[in-house]
This record gives C-alpha cells, structure tokens and sequence, in this order.
C-alpha cells in the first residue's frame, strides 16, 4: 500500500523566513513523488515534481530514498506563497497503468508579512 | 487552450436524493480521474478511467457511487441516495497517457457537493 504523510496541517512562517514543509511517504518501489499546490479560490495545480530536479517559484524538493521523504523548502518565503500544499505520490494502482495520485492530507502555509 | 472543465460548481442535495457530476477533460487526454476532497481528510481517489473503460475503480467507498465515461471524453460520476458524509468537494482531472512515467494530471475547479 502506498501512504503519504505531511505531519503539519498548519505551519506558519514569517515573509523572508526559511520554509520546509515536511512529506513523508510508504512505498514498495520506485516512487514519483510530487508537490501541488492550491491558492485561494484557484485549481488545484502542479508545483514540482522530483525527476526534474527544478527550482519553480523558488522551491525545491529532494528525494531522500532513505530517510523517504520529500521535503518542500524554500530559502525565503514571500507572501504570496501562502496557499494549500499537498504531496503526491504515483504508483500503480489496482489497475494496470493506473498510476493514481496518492495524497498526503496537505499543509496550510500562512506567510506573515 | 480549455482546461478541465466541471459542473455543476455548487450542488446542494437532500438526504437520499441521487446527483449527478459532470466533467469534461482537456482535449486529447486519454486518461481521466476522479477525487474527493473532503475537510481534515485531504484528496482521496475514486476512479480513473482510461479511455471509456475503468481499470481502477478502488475507491469508490460504497455501490451507491458509479461513474462513466462516453466517448472518451465527458465523464459523469453519480451517487446515488446520498448521505451528509457524501459532502465534499469532488475534483476531476485528466493526463496524457502513457504506459511508464510522469503523466502530469490536471485538476478542474471542482464541484462543492452539500448533502443537507
């Protein structure tokens, strides 16, 4: 079975402040994680994702295969960061080629400016 | 281009009532897929379609809940006499398929379903 877990349903951060929201997951296999997004009143939408290793909006994430996380951070928070972050996990599902999302319960950002 | 598309954005429903949700993919996309956003308990999968028929139909939660898929396009997914647990948000997306890798699914704005 595969599970994600983002143990903060809240975390709040100063504007300018370090930000690392934790995601943690279960998998037997080779996972694609991903981090998506949703700001107020807009779609749910992709932020990154792990095999392209990219910066977007300032953040990163790096797959830890041994401590199995996947951790969002970003070095200066700004306040239009402030939205609902969810990690995401792809894996076969019952059906061949399913590739379903697994999502963790996601994290509410909040920037103080 | 049209991104994914559902209806309605707000539907309101008494105990036992059945209704009926609507999404309409990005063009092209052969893959289809149905969540359930409910509060405190985040994204939860329904369904996912590829094409018109349903390799993964693991999370429906009960037999009240059945989905289609016609034309490989328009999906529906219905629940029929439905309870105040059924409320929640019910999102759709869509992907390019593919047998091996990333396929970045895209999420439609949701339907905010109220069981009264």
């Amino acid at each position: 079975a595969q599970r994600v877990t983002q143990p903060e349903k809240l975390l709040s951060v100063f504007k300018g402040a370090p930000v690392e929201l934790k995601c943690n997951y279960s998998y037997s296999g080779s996972p694609e994680l991903f981090w998506y997004v949703q700001y107020s009143r807009q779609r749910l939408q992709l932020l990154l994702r792990h095999i392209s290793r990219e910066s977007i909006k300032g953040f990163t994430a790096d797959l830890n295969k041994g401590e199995t996380s996947f951790h969002l951070k970003k070095p200066f928070a700004q306040e239009e960061d402030s939205a609902m972050y969810y990690c995401a996990l792809s894996g076969r599902g019952s059906g061949a080629g399913s590739y379903q999302l697994t999502f963790g319960k996601g994290t509410k950002l909040s920037v103080i400016p | 281009g049209a991104g994914v598309s559902q209806s309605p954005s707000n539907k309101v429903t008494e105990k036992g009532k059945d209704v009926e949700l609507r999404c309409d993919p990005i063009s092209g996309h052969t893959a289809l897929y149905w969540y359930r956003q409910s509060l405190g308990q985040g994204l939860e999968f329904l369904i996912y379609f590829q094409g018109n028929s349903a390799p993964d139909k693991s999370g429906l939660p009960s037999d009240r809940f059945s989905a289609e898929r016609t034309g490989g396009s328009v999906s529906t997914l219905t629940i029929q006499r439905t309870q105040q647990e059924d409320s929640a948000v019910y999102l759709c997306a869509s992907s390019l398929s593919r047998d091996r890798g990333f396929n970045e699914q895209f999420f439609g704005p949701g339907t905010r379903l109220t069981v009264l």
